[in-house]
């Protein structure tokens, strides 16, 4: 098993690119979500989608969409990439929304904006 | 908002030493999860606890939910070069939403050999 696929694994953009970035998990959990890491600032969470055709709002969701495609795929989207937006990304997923889910993560997207 | 505070940031200890790292919440959680995050790697789950005063094992790890349900505990026995990373606590509060999961800053750990 993949477990959490996320794609690509480095990427620099110039200021006021888009991009998206791809997460597939194989495990057949029903939720996902999106959190960025910062140097000093642990894991912060962006979005997450507790099931297929539902999204919400983290974190840090500012300069940010997502789309939860179907069940397997959540993809996080950059509109206008700012500096700021300089960091690792990380895919996740757990099976629901019960206490004892446990959250699994993908391997990560190096993300640097100039 | 809510936080976690993670403590120590960073360690470097002798390989064969014991390491001892914990985290502690201003609010009470139902969950704590401990993360070793390998450089370059996502974080990878060590050990979930549930209960208040559980204490629970992986192999040279040994975690425990505090009993107060504001705290928790990570031990590592005899530490090998191979524990190097950074180790993640996250917390959750009851009510079963995933978007509290919340995370601490992390422990940084290194081993000399």
């Amino acid at each position: 098993n993949a477990g959490v696929t996320q794609t690509p694994k480095f990427q620099v953009l110039k200021t006021g690119q888009s991009m998206t970035l791809q997460c597939a998990q194989d495990m057949n959990h029903n939720s996902m979500y999106w959190y960025r890491q910062d140097p000093g600032m642990g894991l912060r969470l962006i979005y997450y989608s507790a099931s297929e055709g539902t999204t919400d709002k983290g974190e840090v969701p500012n300069g940010y969409n997502v789309s939860r495609l179907n069940k397997r795929e959540f993809s996080l989207r950059l509109e206008s990439a700012a500096p700021s937006q300089t960091s690792v990304y990380f895919c996740a997923s757990s099976a629901g929304q019960r206490e004892r889910a446990r959250i699994f993560f993908g391997s990560g997207t190096r993300l640097t904006v100039v | 908002g809510q936080q976690l505070n993670q403590s120590p940031q960073s360690m470097f200890i002798q390989e064969g030493e014991d390491v001892s790292m914990n985290c502690t919440s201003s609010s009470i959680f139902n969950t704590w999860l401990w993360y070793k995050q390998d450089p370059g790697e996502g974080p990878v789950l060590l050990i979930a606890l549930y209960k208040a005063g559980e204490l629970t094992s992986n192999g040279r790890l040994t975690a425990q939910f505090g009993i107060t349900r504001k705290d928790s505990f990570l031990n590592i026995s005899a530490s090998i070069p191979s524990d190097v990373g950074i180790y993640f606590c996250a917390g959750r509060e009851g009510g079963g939403s995933q978007g509290n999961l919340i995370f601490g800053k992390g422990t940084k750990l290194s081993v000399k050999p």
